[in-house]
C-alpha cells in the first residue's frame, strides 16, 4: 500500500528556534498534501493545503508566516514551525492525497514539543 | 469548527461484544471516511463510504451513511482488545479537504 514518511517523529527545541518538518510520499506522487495538527486528546485540526509548486492554502486562524509550508515536489511538503513558542507544542501530521486513485494517505506523525 | 461531531466520546465495553460509534456532519459531503489512531500515533483508513452508499462492510466493521440526516455509524462486531484505540469520522468535501469529527475512545477490555 501506499506509504508516507514524516522526519523526525520526535522533535524538542528550544522556544525561539524553529523547527522543519517533512512530509513524503514513498511510492506515489502528491500534487496535494496537507498539514494537521492534533493537540492530545483531541481530533485533527487541518492547517494547511499544500499543492505543489504554488502557494499554501491556510485555514481561518492559521498564521502562513508562523507555519511557513512548502511542496516544491511531488512527493515532498515541508512544514516550518518558526519561532516556536511553548504553545506550538502539539503532534503534527501529513496526508499526501494519490494523484491517480484521489485517495489520501496520512503520515505517521511528528511530535514537536517546545521548552 | 469541526464538521464532525461523534457520541458517544467514550466507549467501554467487554471482549466479544459489539460497538457502536456515530458521527453526524452538517454541510453537503463527497464520501464519509472513518479512521482509526492508537494513542501517539497516526491515523489508520479504516473504510470510505460515498455519499450514495448506504452501507458498507469490510470484515468486522460495517458503516452506515445517511445523508438524509447527515449521520453515519461504525459498527466493530466481536470486539477485541487491541481494537483499543481512538476512532475519527472524517467528511471530504471539495479538493479532498478532509474534516475530522472529535473522534470516540473505545475501550475494550479484556
Amino acid at each position: 500500500g501506499a506509504v508516507v514518511s514524516q522526519h523526525p517523529s520526535r522533535v524538542i527545541c528550544k522556544s525561539g528556534t524553529s523547527v522543519k518538518i517533512e512530509c513524503r510520499s514513498l511510492d506515489f506522487q502528491a500534487t496535494t498534501m496537507f498539514w494537521y495538527r492534533q493537540f492530545p486528546k483531541q481530533s485533527l485540526m487541518l492547517m494547511a493545503t499544500s499543492n505543489e509548486g504554488s502557494k499554501a492554502t491556510y485555514e481561518q486562524g492559521v498564521e502562513k508566516d508562523k507555519f511557513l509550508i512548502n511542496h516544491a515536489s511531488l512527493t515532498l511538503s515541508t512544514l516550518t514551525v518558526t519561532s516556536a513558542h511553548p504553545e506550538d507544542s502539539s503532534f503534527y501530521i501529513c496526508s499526501a492525497s494519490d494523484r491517480n486513485t484521489d485517495t489520501q494517505y496520512f503520515g505517521p506523525g511528528t511530535r514537536l514539543t517546545v521548552l | 469548527s469541526q464538521q464532525g461531531e461523534e457520541d458517544p466520546q467514550a466507549l467501554s465495553i467487554q471482549e466479544g461484544e459489539n460497538a457502536t460509534m456515530n458521527c453526524s456532519y452538517k454541510t453537503s459531503i463527497n464520501n464519509l471516511q472513518w479512521y482509526r489512531q492508537n494513542s501517539g500515533r497516526g491515523l489508520v483508513h479504516l473504510i470510505l463510504i460515498r455519499s450514495n452508499e448506504r452501507e458498507k462492510h469490510s470484515g468486522r466493521l460495517r458503516v452506515t451513511l445517511d445523508t438524509s440526516k447527515k449521520s453515519s455509524s461504525l459498527l466493530i462486531t466481536a470486539s477485541r482488545a487491541a481494537d483499543t484505540a481512538s476512532y475519527f469520522c472524517a467528511t471530504e468535501t471539495s479538493g479532498s479537504r478532509l474534516t475530522f469529527g472529535e473522534g470516540t475512545q473505545l475501550t475494550v477490555n479484556p
